[in-house]
């Protein structure tokens, strides 16, 4: 049971690449969520996704896109990464009725 | 709208001592609340969570935290810290629904000898 898996743990971009972070979780969980981590910020919802087929917008959707794959799986997706795009970004899983959340590891996302 | 306030950024105890981290929230209905601990370079773990019932609930790791209503607080205890307490420790809320949940900025505990 790896519970939320991530990847890459690291990556360094250049302005304007594109990239996709991927994560899986083996839990059964209804909801799934991506975050961004920036120092003094506390952690701010970019997208969640409450059900298979749904995806909704957080507090910072800008800049990125999502893809519920299947029930396991959520991507992230930079179709043209900035600066301020730098941040570690952690997926985050929950069963979506008692609303605590399992977290991945983090990716630490550098953009140049 | 839905806020969570962490009002120390860091904290400093000596081993053994006790701990509080100080954690208010505002939501109009009856909160979900939780607290996550963060090690350098990890994700987030569940210690504790409140939905209802007893106001004082019990966690992982030697923890527990008291839900006051009257003071919107949810602070964080532990009677006797040991020096792998060390971490970042962030209070959250959760939203009606339980779809989105609420951080707060995250207390960093350090822990001296």
């Amino acid at each position: 049971n790896a519970g939320v898996t991530q990847t890459p743990k690291f990556q360094v971009l250049k302005t304007g690449q594109s990239m996709t972070l991927q994560c899986a979780q083996d839990m059964n969980h209804n909801s799934m969520y991506w975050y961004r981590q920036d120092p003094g910020m506390g952690l701010r919802l970019i997208y969640y996704s409450a059900s298979e087929g749904t995806t909704d917008k957080g507090e910072v959707p800008n800049g990125y896109n999502v893809s519920r794959l299947n029930k396991r799986e959520f991507s992230l997706r930079l179709e043209s990464a900035a600066p301020s795009q730098t941040s570690v970004y952690f997926c985050a899983s929950s069963p979506g009725i008692f609303y605590e959340q399992y977290f991945g590891p983090g990716t630490r996302l550098t953009v140049t | 709208a839905q806020s969570v306030t962490q009002p120390d950024i860091h904290i400093t105890v000596s081993e053994g001592a006790s701990l509080e981290l100080r954690c208010n929230y505002s939501y109009g209905a009856t909160p979900y609340l939780f607290w996550y601990v963060q090690s350098p370079g990890q994700g987030l773990q569940l210690l504790l969570k409140y939905f209802s019932g007893d106001t004082l609930v019990q966690g992982i790791k030697g923890f527990e935290a008291e839900f006051k209503r009257s003071q919107s607080s949810f602070n964080l205890r532990k009677p006797s810290v040991h020096w792998s307490d060390a971490a970042e420790y962030f209070c959250a809320v959760g939203e009606g629904g339980g779809f989105k949940t609420i951080f707060g900025a995250g207390t960093r505990l350090f822990v001296k000898a």
